[in-house]
């Protein structure tokens, strides 16, 4: 089955520490995002790539990077610059109309 | 930046009443997308309109595109426990901005 994999579901880490989260689709889709979720809210876009090795910052970039090497693949890594990294991370890709999102990591810094 | 706004942000019902979120944008929209969330789940893409006026209906649920393209709405007939769930409308450009969501509990 077609979809988008997200990995891992819970992730743990030391304040001070990058972490990467995994987002793999079999889809076919050009276009990925990356979306961070707290408690209670809507969806904040962090970045978007609509095309291999390129991307774009959404509207809170500062503290994230990606990486878009593969048209499968877009990784991101939330770094020690962020600062208040803990959250529900999505990932979605999408070719027209409606997005696929992933099942969601939900990242807790301590 | 462009924003969409939902109202209401909570709502609790009854199993059996209606239920409708409205959506909101001070400017005017190319398309409305509306999606559900689960609790601790992902949004899950539920129908797209993109005309003038535009009425479109999945089986208890009614969607409206505002004649203006500036306003949404998503009406639930004889709501379940099954749907429960935040309720986001999002207007898709090169990428989604979401509304701030109606969050809808359902009662047995």
């Amino acid at each position: 089955d077609g979809g988008i994999t997200q990995s891992p579901k819970y992730l743990f880490r030391k304040e001070g520490q990058n972490v990467t989260l995994s987002c793999e689709q079999n889809l076919n889709h050009d276009a990925m995002y990356w979306y961070r979720q707290d408690p209670g809210q809507g969806l904040r876009l962090i970045y978007y790539s609509q095309i291999v090795n390129d991307f774009q910052k959404g509207d809170i970039a500062e503290g994230y990077s990606v990486s878009r090497e593969k048209k499968e693949s877009f990784p991101l890594t939330v770094t020690s610059a962020q600062k208040n990294p803990t959250a529900f991370y999505l990932c979605a890709s999408s070719m027209e109309r409606g997005y696929t999102f992933g099942s969601g990591t939900r990242l807790t810094v301590v | 930046g462009q924003q969409v706004m939902q109202i209401p942000q909570y709502q609790h019902v009854q199993e059996g009443e209606d239920f409708t979120t409205y959506c909101n944008s001070s400017t005017t929209l190319s398309n409305i997308q509306w999606y559900k969330q689960r609790p601790g789940g992902h949004p899950v893409f539920l129908i797209q309109l993109v005309k003038s006026g535009e009425v479109k209906k999945q089986k208890r649920l009614t969607f409206q595109f505002g004649e203006a393209k500036k306003n949404s709405s998503l009406h639930i007939t004889a709501t379940q426990t099954t749907d429960v769930g935040t309720y986001f409308c999002v207007h898709n450009t090169d990428k989604l901005i979401f509304g701030t969501g109606t969050r809808l509990q359902v009662f047995p």
